[in-house]
């Protein structure tokens, strides 16, 4: 089974703090994705990696930065937590692109920013 | 217009009968189509994916892809009360690698 784990269920942050996700895989997938998911909203790619030290732009990059170090990790970063960051940051995984490989998720990460 | 469309519900069953959920898609040479259930609160599960035109079975659970009028679907038989969640279509479009596009998720509800 795929198993894809994220550091925290529920975090709660103060305007200003920096904060990490953390996101770990123990499949040996070369892909790893970063979303956030609000209501009305649906899923919306933040960051993703297709190896380690790579990384590109998802569709909303703009508050947030990544790290992939390790091959097995990939790490989630708010410089500057502002209010509208509060969300459920969804990390998932997945091999490299041949027709039936898809992504598989973490448990989720809610954030809350006060 | 949205990549991938789905309606957001709720869609309300009895209990014990079929939903259906639908799911169309812009045409971009797309690849694979896959679904997703999400409860409340939870992380998208993948439950199924279909590749070729046609339908798949899978217990209770059925995709049906038709590429030419560019729609897939689910259905789900004898509903059960366990089964009402948010089901969410994505599509993998060629030469995209691992991404995938998701609709907006419809919500299921299946009454006792």
């Amino acid at each position: 089974d795929v198993k894809v784990t994220q550091s925290s269920r529920y975090l709660v942050k103060r305007t200003g703090e920096k904060v990490f996700l953390e996101c770990v895989q123990d499949m040996d997938h070369e892909n790893m994705f970063w979303y956030r998911q609000d209501p009305g909203l649906g899923l919306r790619l933040i960051y993703f990696s297709y190896d380690v030290k790579m990384k590109e732009k998802g569709d909303i990059p703009e508050g947030y930065s990544v790290s992939r170090e390790k091959k097995e990790r990939f790490s989630l970063i708010l410089e500057s937590a502002s209010t509208n960051q509060t969300s459920m940051y969804l990390c998932a995984s997945g091999p490299s692109g041949s027709r039936t490989d898809t992504q598989y998720f973490g448990p989720g990460t809610r954030l809350t920013v006060l | 217009q949205k990549e991938v469309e789905q309606n957001s519900g709720p869609l309300s069953v009895p209990e014990g009968a079929i939903a259906s959920l639908n799911c169309t898609y812009s045409d971009r040479g797309s690849q694979s189509f896959f679904w997703y259930r999400q409860y409340s609160g939870k992380s998208p599960e993948l439950i199924m994916s279909i590749y070729s035109n046609g339908d798949k079975e899978d217990g209770r659970f059925t995709a049906q892809l038709n590429k030419a009028s560019q729609y897939v679907s689910l259905l789900i038989r004898d509903s059960q009360p366990s089964d009402s969640a948010t089901y969410l279509c994505a599509v993998k479009w060629n030469n995209a690698g691992n991404m995938l596009t998701f609709g907006g998720g419809t919500r299921l509800m299946v009454k006792p």
